[in-house]
Parts: structure tokens; sequence; C-alpha cells
């Protein structure tokens, strides 16, 4: 079993429509971080979560980290083509460890 | 945010032969780097990390003699992959993490062995 369970693992919207993405897990981060990948090239890092209960906000993108620092949540509104890509979330236990869920392939129809 | 470069971006090589990819932290010193490996539309899967001047902490079932990992300096981290054979080809990705806390990622290797 993963350490970060991620879902959905597939998301197909239309343009304009709003989508939320989930990253769970029975264990208590530090931090947990968001990234986004394009294909054939590294994660780039959206945004890292630190507080329990923090919310962060980046453009349309809003990223909730849990209370209890288990869980966190990405929220997109009013999706864009341009939102298309895998959308993975990652969390260490510790500064020697990361890693990631599953990630969240989405795809934003014109 | 930081800049991680990665090199080379892709390579062929013959079966047998041995790979060498580099990843340096360009702007900030990476106390810790981490090497991932990561199969078409799948996630990335955490092979070794690695802490500067430390020998690294390898995954379970990764082969720390067929994935030979140096961190010699807070800038850079080497990742060679030893004898490889077809089943190695994959695309590899490294990241950086500083005193700050959040990891960067290099652009990845897409290594084909034939």
């Amino acid at each position: 079993t993963q350490l970060l369970e991620q879902s959905p693992q597939f998301l197909s919207i239309q343009e304009g429509e709003n989508l939320t993405v989930y990253c769970n897990s029975s264990s208590v981060f530090s931090s947990l971080q968001w990234y986004r990948q394009e294909p054939g090239e590294g994660p780039v890092l959206l945004v890292t979560v630190v507080t329990g209960g923090e919310v962060k906000k980046l453009k349309r993108l809003t990223f909730q980290f849990g209370d209890a620092r288990k869980d966190s949540s990405l929220h997109i509104t009013a999706a864009q083509p341009g939102d298309t890509g895998l959308y993975l979330c990652a969390g260490g236990r510790n500064n020697n460890d990361m890693r990631f869920g599953a990630g969240t392939r989405l795809t934003v129809k014109p | 945010g930081a800049v991680v470069s990665q090199h080379p971006s892709w390579v062929i090589c013959k079966s047998g032969t041995s790979v060498k990819i580099e990843c340096r932290s360009l702007d900030f010193q990476a106390t810790t780097m981490f090497w991932y490996r990561q199969f078409p539309k799948q996630s990335l899967m955490l092979m070794a990390t690695s802490n500067e001047g430390s020998k690294a902490t390898y995954e379970q079932g990764v082969e720390k003699d067929k994935f030979l990992i140096n961190h010699a300096s807070l800038t850079l981290s080497t990742l060679t992959v030893t004898s490889a054979h077809p089943e190695d080809s994959s695309f590899y990705i490294c990241s950086a993490r500083g005193a700050r806390g959040s990891a960067f990622f290099g652009q990845g290797t897409r290594l084909t062995v034939v």
C-alpha cells in the first residue's frame, strides 16, 4: 500500500468546471507538497502546506491541509485546458523521506 | 522556485554498459537528494535518498550495486546505472531539498537500453 492515497486517479472534465483532488494518509506529515507534471518533464512544485488547517491559494487553485496533517486537497475553479496534466501530492515522515501519491491525471476539454 | 539541473535529458546505451546521470542544485545547497524512477503513466517511485557525504539509503527492492548513488557535495548527486539492461529503460528523476524543506525536481532523464 502507498503511504499517500490520491484520488481520483483519472479525471476528464469540460472547460469551466470545478474539480477537487484528494490526498489521504494514515500518517502525519510535517508538510505536504503538490506538484504538477507534464509528459517527459520533471514535476513542478505548486505549493507546500505546513500548518494543520492551512489554506493556500494560487490563482484558481486552492490547497488545503487537514487539521490533523494527514490529508490535503487541491481544488481548481473554472478549469482550463492549460490545467491538463498529472497532479501529484508528496510528503515525508521526516526530512530524509519524500514519497508520492499515485497521481491524478487531469484532462480539461475545451 | 529553486533550480535543479539534471543531465543528460535522454540517453541511449547498449545493453551491458553503464550510464551516469547527474543532478545539480544550481542556486541552493541540497542537503538531501532523492532519486526516482517513473514508468509510463505512473507516479514516481522512490529509489533512494542520499545526504551529502553519507551513503545512500535504498528502498526495498532497489539493488544498490546496480544503481550507484554518489552525493559528494551539497550541489551534486550522481546515479550510475551499471550493466544496464533493457528492463532498466525508464524515466529517472532527481529532486533536491535544501534547508527550506521544499524539494525541487530536475527535468528527468529518459534512459533507453538497446
